[in-house]
């Protein structure tokens, strides 16, 4: 089945210890969204591809980067993690072709810094 | 900037009941999306509103869209524990390819 894939699905790491999640799409989408949910909270969107095109949120911290090789796979790299860092990561698709974009969500990564 | 408030933002009720949750956004936009989420899920796409006075309904669910009121509703009829979850409406921004959360609803039903 088409779908997004996030991997790992949990990353436990040491405070300041770079890390990198994965994000995977069978979907062909132009637009890749990488957002961070804490807990009990909405999602907040951290930055987004359309095609090649790096589009980062205003308040993203410069801790955050991302890279997408190509059409199938972004990935979200923290360089130093800070304990306020540990949330949900989670991936999203959307064609960005027309009206009525829904957003598929991967599965998420949950990240645990120690 | 684009604001979007739901209420209530948590909300416990009996199987059985019916009851509407709110999402109120603060700049025009005529596209509106209805999320759930499972504890330690993700979000699952439940509906998409795309004009004024669109309805959609999936089972106990039914959204409705008033871009005039620049308001959606989620109506649950005759809830059952399954529905436990939180429900999140977002607004697309016109142009930009994204959207804007409301705060979530973190629904219970209780036996």
């Amino acid at each position: 089945d088409a779908m997004v894939i996030q991997n790992p699905r949990y990353q436990v790491t040491q405070f300041g210890k770079p890390v990198t999640l994965s994000c995977s799409q069978t979907l062909n989408h132009n637009v890749m969204y990488w957002y961070q949910q804490k807990s009990s909270q909405a999602p907040k969107l951290l930055f987004h591809y359309y095609d090649k095109d790096f589009n980062n949120e205003a308040d993203t911290p410069d801790n955050f980067q991302s890279r997408r090789p190509n059409t199938s796979f972004c990935f979200l790299d923290i360089r130093s993690p800070g304990l306020g860092d540990a949330a949900m990561y989670l991936c999203a698709t959307s064609t960005g072709r027309g009206r009525g974009e829904t957003q598929y969500f991967g599965p998420g990564t949950r990240l645990l810094v120690l | 900037e684009l604001k979007v408030e739901q209420n209530p933002l948590f909300l416990s009720m009996q199987e059985g009941k019916n009851y509407t949750i709110y999402c109120n956004y603060s700049t025009t936009s005529d596209r509106l999306y209805w999320y759930r989420q499972d504890p330690g899920k993700s979000l699952e796409s439940l509906f998409v509103l795309l004009s004024n006075g669109a309805v959609k309904q999936e089972g106990r669910l039914m959204a409705s869209l008033d871009t005039k009121a620049r308001l959606s509703t989620l109506h649950i009829t005759a809830a059952v524990h399954d529905l436990s979850a939180t429900y999140f409406c977002a607004v697309d921004i016109r142009g930009a390819q994204k959207l804007v959360f409301g705060q979530g609803t973190r629904l219970t039903i209780n036996p």
